[in-house]
């Protein structure tokens, strides 16, 4: 099974500042397509998931473009460029190159400091 | 308005069954895989289950191979999970969940509370 490891795990932000996620697989996660599997999801407190970035770093609709997504292979990150109060939550990098099983990272939960 | 509705969570004791449901609506659900992936309250997403778009391809997590079955009724755009011989580590919120094709997991149910409990 691919092991999807996400740091930090805890991440208090000044509101307008940037936040940087890291998330690693356990193997490349470049599928024999030469496509990338690898997706962002936000979970607000108290909601489900919401889909943010798709193959790596491709914005989903809806998705505001201070939300950002890049990497290749094994080393991935997603950045927010300017946090604000409606982006506290836990976010998820998940990988769907080498499944089953999908894997999910541990979580990244960002706070306002 | 893509929209997945799951039910059928509640209280069961260990040992029990229980069968969930997801009507989908706001696309065409026979053209999507499908998944259910839970998440313990205050913890991360585990994967469970997925099945193909015709239903004919289906995979689970070891944690419940050969104690859940997943599958599809696409006349009523309603996903299922039958839970057999559950256990407390099952507990959890179970969320249906829509497989883009080629871009993977996307949109995600409000899900539905399975507590095993004696």
């Amino acid at each position: 099974d691919v092991v999807m490891t996400q740091s930090p795990l805890s991440l208090p932000v000044t509101l307008g500042q940037p936040a940087s996620i890291s998330c690693r697989s356990s193997q490349s996660l470049v599928s024999s397509d030469g496509d990338t599997y690898l997706n962002w999801f936000q979970q607000r407190p108290g909601q489900s998931p919401r889909r943010l970035i798709y193959k790596v770093s491709n914005r989903d609709s809806g998705v505001p473009d201070r939300f950002s997504g890049s990497g290749s292979g094994t080393d991935f990150t997603l950045i927010i460029s300017r946090v604000e109060a409606e982006d506290v939550g836990i976010y998820y990098c998940m990988q769907g190159t080498s499944w089953p099983p999908w894997t999910f990272g541990q979580g990244t939960k960002v706070e306002i400091k | 308005e893509v929209q997945l509705v799951e039910s059928g969570g509640g209280l069961v004791q260990p040992g029990g069954s229980l069968r969930l449901s997801c009507v989908a609506s706001g696309f065409t659900f026979s053209n999507y895989w499908m998944h259910w992936v839970r998440q313990v309250p205050g913890r991360g997403l585990m994967w469970v289950s997925h099945i193909s778009n015709d239903g004919s391809g289906t995979s689970y997590a070891d944690s419940v191979t050969g104690r859940f079955t997943i599958s599809r009724d696409s006349a009523k755009n309603t996903l299922y999970l039958q839970m057999n011989s559950l256990k407390a580590e099952d507990s959890a919120v179970y969320f249906c969940v829509r497989d883009d094709p080629g871009l993977g997991l996307d949109f995600w149910g409000q899900g539905t509370m399975v507590t095993v409990s004696s």
